[in-house]
């Protein structure tokens, strides 16, 4: 499994754009870049996954670098509601399990 | 569509006993895997089912053990339960098995070994 490097923590004034990184440098070419983020005492909730490409869904975009050795994950406009710990998880097809890191704890503040 | 439904949210249970906790996936999904969450390890994969079948199973002892039904409902337990077993259990279910696509998590059952 790729090893993945997250800040242990971030602020996000409310309203603003939220940019989370993850270096993933050893990342296999077959592996996807997955991102969860789990709200305190809730399990954890999908957010977005992409291989090269850049993408966007109406939660969140996902930006990946032309080496994949790092992505981005953008929350638009965040809100109070988005204060989670996010995780950046590379993952494989076939039979592979999740393989939660310790995350980024984004904390939005009003 | 309903939710990941876990039962029950909370537990507690006394050192040496046994316990069982439940999951049902969302209704179409075929794989079910569970997660144990620690404030010391953070998220640990169990084991994952598929079709009744364990297709994968992480580092845990054999106390733990888990099944599927033939609906997909799935069930974890654990034996002999120790201290270090209390923890938020984290059942997850997707459509095909977890690497193919993403997994839906359940809010969890909290376990309390005293």
């Amino acid at each position: 499994d790729a090893k993945t490097t997250q800040p242990t923590s971030m602020d996000c004034a409310e309203g603003r754009a939220a940019n989370l990184p993850c270096n993933h440098s050893t990342i296999s070419g077959n592996e996807y870049v997955y991102w969860y983020r789990q709200i305190h005492s809730q399990g954890p909730q999908y957010i977005i996954h992409g291989l090269k490409n850049n993408e966007t869904n109406e939660m969140a975009s996902l930006i990946i670098t032309e080496d994949r050795k790092s992505s981005t994950l953008i929350l638009p406009h965040a809100t109070l509601r988005d204060t989670a710990v996010y995780y950046c998880i590379p993952r494989g097809g076939g039979n592979t399990p999740l393989v939660f890191g310790k995350g980024t704890r984004l904390s939005v503040i009003a | 569509k309903a939710g990941v439904t876990q039962t029950p949210r909370y537990l507690i249970k006394t050192r040496g006993q046994q316990v069982t906790l439940s999951c049902s996936p969302i209704s179409g999904h075929r794989s079910v895997s569970w997660y144990q969450q620690t404030p010391g390890q953070g998220l640990q994969f169990l084991f994952e089912y598929f079709s009744e079948t364990q297709r994968n199973k992480g580092n845990f002892p054999g106390r733990f053990s888990g099944r599927q039904f033939s609906n997909s409902r799935s069930e974890m337990n654990v034996s002999t339960l120790e201290l270090g077993d209390s923890a938020l259990y984290l059942c997850a279910s997707s459509w095909g098995l977890q690497g193919g696509t993403e997994a839906f998590f359940g809010q969890g059952t909290r376990l309390t070994v005293v």
